[in-house]
């Protein structure tokens, strides 16, 4: 099975700051990559999938990037209601997909 | 609009059972995978099981098979999750997660709000 590691666990950022979180692939998993926003006590929401692609609704200083095993996530300008937990996730064509560990954002 | 609706959690005790239940509306529940995902207290998500429109096509982490046992009823737009042989370590609030799979891609794109399952004496 495929294999995520995502860095760093936690970050602490001050508002306005561009924010970078990345994960790895244990093999070459093309695009395949979506990225979650997880609010305390609420359920996780996707932001972007296919490592680039900007879900409907999401505020553009949210993006992704990456191919094959090397991907990155950055807000480019850190808000206060961005304070969540945030998770990569690996899918194929069938399951199992499987989630990074989670980075805690928090605001310095 | 979509809503997920998880139930059936509760506290039960090791080797014990439970049925959760994930009742679905705002959408063709037939046309859509569906899977439950977990998250542990403090900890991180983990997949658990996937099952496709028809229930034909299933899958379940490594950490669950044997044990648990997904299905669905299209007719009810119910989705189910049969959970034997519990152990501590399944304690977590466990979510119903719609699948879309799509020209997109795939990612999971509506979550219910979870229900928590505890497993002690």
């Amino acid at each position: 099975d495929i294999q995520m590691t995502q860095s760093p666990s936690s970050l602490s950022a001050s508002v306005g700051d561009r924010v970078t979180i990345t994960c790895q692939a244990s093999q070459d998993i093309s695009n395949h990559l979506n990225w979650y926003q997880q609010k305390p006590g609420k359920a996780p929401k996707v932001l972007i999938y296919d490592a680039s692609n900007l879900e409907t609704g999401v505020p553009s200083r949210f993006s992704g990037s990456g191919s094959g095993t090397d991907f990155t996530f950055t807000i480019s300008s850190l808000q206060p209601e961005d304070i969540a937990t945030y998770y990569c996730q690996q899918w194929g064509r069938l399951p199992p997909v499987a989630f990074g560990q989670g980075t805690r954002l928090e605001i310095k | 609009e979509v809503h997920l609706v998880e139930s059936g959690g509760g506290l039960v005790q090791p080797g014990g059972s439970l049925r959760l239940s994930c009742a679905a509306s705002g959408f063709t529940f037939s046309s859509f995978e569906m899977n439950w995902v977990r998250q542990a207290p403090g900890k991180g998500l983990e997949w658990v099981s996937y099952i496709d429109y028809s229930g034909s096509s299933i899958f379940y982490a490594d950490s669950v098979k044997g044990r648990f046992s997904i299905s669905r009823d299209n007719a009810r737009s119910s989705l189910f999750l049969q959970m034997t042989s519990l152990r501590v370590e399944d304690t977590a609030v466990y979510y119903c997660v719609r699948d879309r799979r799509d020209s997109r891609g795939c990612s999971f794109d509506y979550w219910g709000q979870g229900t928590l399952v505890s497993v002690s004496s």
